[in-house]
């Protein structure tokens, strides 16, 4: 099992909008529709943002979409924010039980 | 209000096991829907899933820690606890307890604050 692969960061004006991808293989986000995206802040916990590819949480404004094409997921941060100056995980469901992790997007609002 | 609390160490010596405590409140440990378990984030990494527990013991690892890992479930404390063997200076990070929804979404629902492990 290899992580998951994210761009290392990405930005984007206030109100602009910003697009994560996330790559994997057949065997986690290709073969299953359990992608979650996690928000994480200098020196805070991780926050679930996205679950089931393009499901949110109560509680996580709709500038937060996401979607799956093959092995590759996607989130997008509409109007962006500079509270969304934060890093990005997607973490993907492997098969028996087992979770993979991307190596993380920095998004900066410039 | 789910709250999950890590308690650990702090400073392992290399070699040595990591022990780390995860104390579950404000919901029942024995839930059906739920896994519980262990990710960590190295310094300035990315996150790496460790392991999960089912209240009834039943356990799942990440492969490529699963020869030093050892996960358990006290279900009368609403605890778990996470030991890592023969621990090296990669192994120094975060260790973040969570709750896995098991049985539809599959992701780590909730965080607790984390606790720096560092071996040195």
């Amino acid at each position: 099992q290899s992580a998951l692969t994210q761009p290392p960061s990405a930005s984007g004006s206030p109100g602009q909008s910003v697009t994560i991808s996330c790559s994997g293989t057949s065997s986690d986000v290709g073969g299953y529709d359990y992608v979650s995206w996690y928000q994480q802040h200098p020196g805070k916990a991780p926050k679930l943002i996205i679950y089931e590819v393009t499901k949110r949480p109560s509680g996580v404004p709709d500038r937060f979409s996401a979607s799956k094409s093959g092995n590759t997921a996607s989130l997008t941060v509409s109007g962006l924010q500079a509270d969304d100056e934060a890093d990005y995980y997607c973490g993907s469901y492997a098969g028996t039980n087992t979770v993979l992790f991307g190596g993380g997007t920095k998004v900066t609002v410039l | 209000q789910l709250q999950l609390q890590e308690s650990g160490p702090g400073l392992v010596k290399p070699s040595e096991t990591l022990s780390l405590t995860c104390s579950v409140s404000g919901g029942p440990i024995s839930s059906g829907t739920y896994y519980w378990g262990c990710v960590r984030q190295s310094p300035g990494k990315g996150l790496e899933w460790i392991a999960t527990v089912y209240y009834s013991g039943t356990t799942f690892y990440n492969p490529s820690l699963k020869s030093r890992v050892t996960m358990s479930v006290d279900t009368s404390k609403s605890l778990y606890s996470l030991s890592l063997s023969s621990v090296t200076a990669a192994d120094t990070a975060v260790y973040y307890c969570v709750r896995y929804v098991r049985s539809s979404s599959r992701t780590f629902d909730h965080w607790g604050q984390g606790a720096l492990v560092t071996v040195s």
